[in-house]
């Protein structure tokens, strides 16, 4: 059981918008920032967002978060087929001092 | 090129030890706060270890608290993961990753990973 809660699944059409939930407590989202990752098929993690809705370079303007109260967001709009991938939300919990993620998101572009 | 390595995973029987190794190049070691993070084999992200630059904070998962120790030499530019009392749970590919504060301390930079297979 991950302390973050993420839907199991996620499932778009090309150039539909998504989002995914990271949903945590008090100690965790609420204190911190949320980071998000993309694992594509056979590969390692990719840092997506940090700091709830900072982009790293390269990373597309399509993908964009946000954060409230104890709860993280992920959006993908215009849905590409290279999107297709596990998403996994991830912050520091002052309780535990630990790292947490999300149990992850399989998305599928059908 | 940035970029970090890991080695040292294989097959080994319950109780056991293994030391995994992480090279880091392209970048200054020592100003990184590094990590472990493990994924079973159909299983998602967890989060292992962390240390940081100067080795002065260190941190543990509660599933590997007092079994696994992680370390760094910054001459050599590597991160290593002493594993004590191995369990199948254990089982998972291991990846290091390098913590940015220009990111937040996101994991901005990640390994291909090392498979440790735990069994008899």
């Amino acid at each position: 059981q991950s302390v973050l809660t993420q839907p199991p699944s996620a499932s778009g059409t090309p150039g539909q918008r998504v989002t995914i939930s990271c949903s945590g407590s008090g100690s965790n989202i609420g204190s911190n920032t949320v980071n998000w990752y993309q694992q594509l098929p056979g590969t390692g993690p990719k840092l997506l967002i940090y700091s709830n809705n900072q982009r790293p370079s390269g990373v597309p303007d399509r993908f964009s978060g946000s954060k409230s109260g104890t709860s993280a967001s992920l959006a993908i709009s215009g849905l590409q087929s290279e999107d297709e991938a596990d998403y996994y939300c991830a912050t520091w919990d002052d309780s535990l001092d630990a790292w947490v993620f999300g149990g992850g998101t399989k998305l599928t572009v059908l | 090129e940035v970029q970090l390595v890991e080695s040292g995973g294989g097959l080994v029987k319950p109780g056991g030890s293994l030391r995994l190794s992480c090279a880091a190049s392209g970048f200054t070691f020592s100003s990184y706060r590094m990590n472990w993070v493990r994924q079973a084999p159909g299983k998602g992200l967890e989060w292992v270890s962390s240390i940081s630059g100067s080795s002065g904070y260190i941190y543990y998962a509660d599933s590997v608290k007092g079994r696994f120790t992680i370390s760094r030499d910054n001459a050599k530019s590597s991160l290593y993961l002493q594993m004590n009392s191995l369990r199948a749970e254990d089982t998972a590919v291991y990846y290091c990753a390098r913590a940015a504060v220009t990111t937040g301390d996101g994991f901005d930079i990640w390994g291909q990973g090392t498979m440790v297979t735990v069994s008899s």
